[in-house]
């Protein structure tokens, strides 16, 4: 157990909806990731955020969205879902703020398939 | 051109051998990090090491250890004494852009099975 939560487990939603997807990094951590992994594109960086403020950003559709609040959980909205969207989505998190290397500790995943 | 590159698809080896799972990288940025995750059947993703680009040493955990060749821009994960447990999905990965914000690529990944 890394320690990182995500909830839910599995979503089941049809195209055009939206999602909200959450994420509780490890106690102490300020860092929290956003990861995409599917099929075809492989594992895939989409946001990072480091106590609340967002620090970089990778392959993130505009239709995506991320916060992280000041308690530190994060959340990823993910809106006007198409059927490519359908991937594991990771949270991880991390005690740096990205200016140093270091572990990241990931939760268990959000499957996400969009009808 | 890809950021990680991970050429073998799947790789089989014997309980208590070695095995080493290729990654290269490329990078310009002079400052960059290199981590090799595990993800096992059930899906989490484990960290297992790290090398950063001014290291003078290779990295090693326990039976992990990654041989770092960095004009060859190599970063191999070598697992010593294969067990049944190691059989998993292995991903090199590579931070860059210390300075202008991190990015995170991760190349295709390796399976890996361990035969009894």
């Amino acid at each position: 157990d890394s320690g990182v939560t995500q909830t839910p487990k599995h979503l089941i939603t049809a195209t055009g909806q939206r999602v909200t997807l959450r994420c509780s990094p490890r106690s102490g951590d300020l860092s929290v990731y956003w990861y995409q992994q599917s099929l075809d594109q492989g594992l895939q960086f989409l946001i990072q955020y480091y106590n609340g403020e967002e620090r970089a950003k990778g392959n993130i559709l505009e239709r995506f969205s991320a916060q992280q609040f000041p308690d530190l959980h994060s959340e990823l909205n993910l809106s006007s879902l198409e059927l490519g969207d359908s991937a594991l989505y990771f949270c991880a998190s991390s005690a740096s703020s990205g200016q140093g290397d270091y572990e990241q500790y990931f939760g268990p995943g959000t499957r996400l398939t969009v009808t | 051109a890809q950021k990680i590159t991970q050429t073998q698809p799947g790789m089989f080896v014997q309980e208590k051998e070695a095995v080493t799972l290729d990654c290269t990288y490329d990078t310009s940025d002079p400052s960059y990090g290199l981590f090799w995750y595990k993800q096992p059947s059930s899906g989490e993703m484990i960290f297992l090491i790290y090398q950063g680009s001014y290291d003078q040493q290779n990295a090693t955990e326990g039976r992990y250890s990654l041989n770092f060749q960095k004009a060859r821009k190599s970063a191999n994960l070598v697992i010593s004494a294969s067990q049944l447990g190691d059989s998993a999905m292995y991903f090199c990965a590579m931070r860059e852009g210390w300075n202008t914000g991190n990015q995170f690529y991760f190349g295709t990944g390796t399976s890996l099975t361990v035969i009894p």
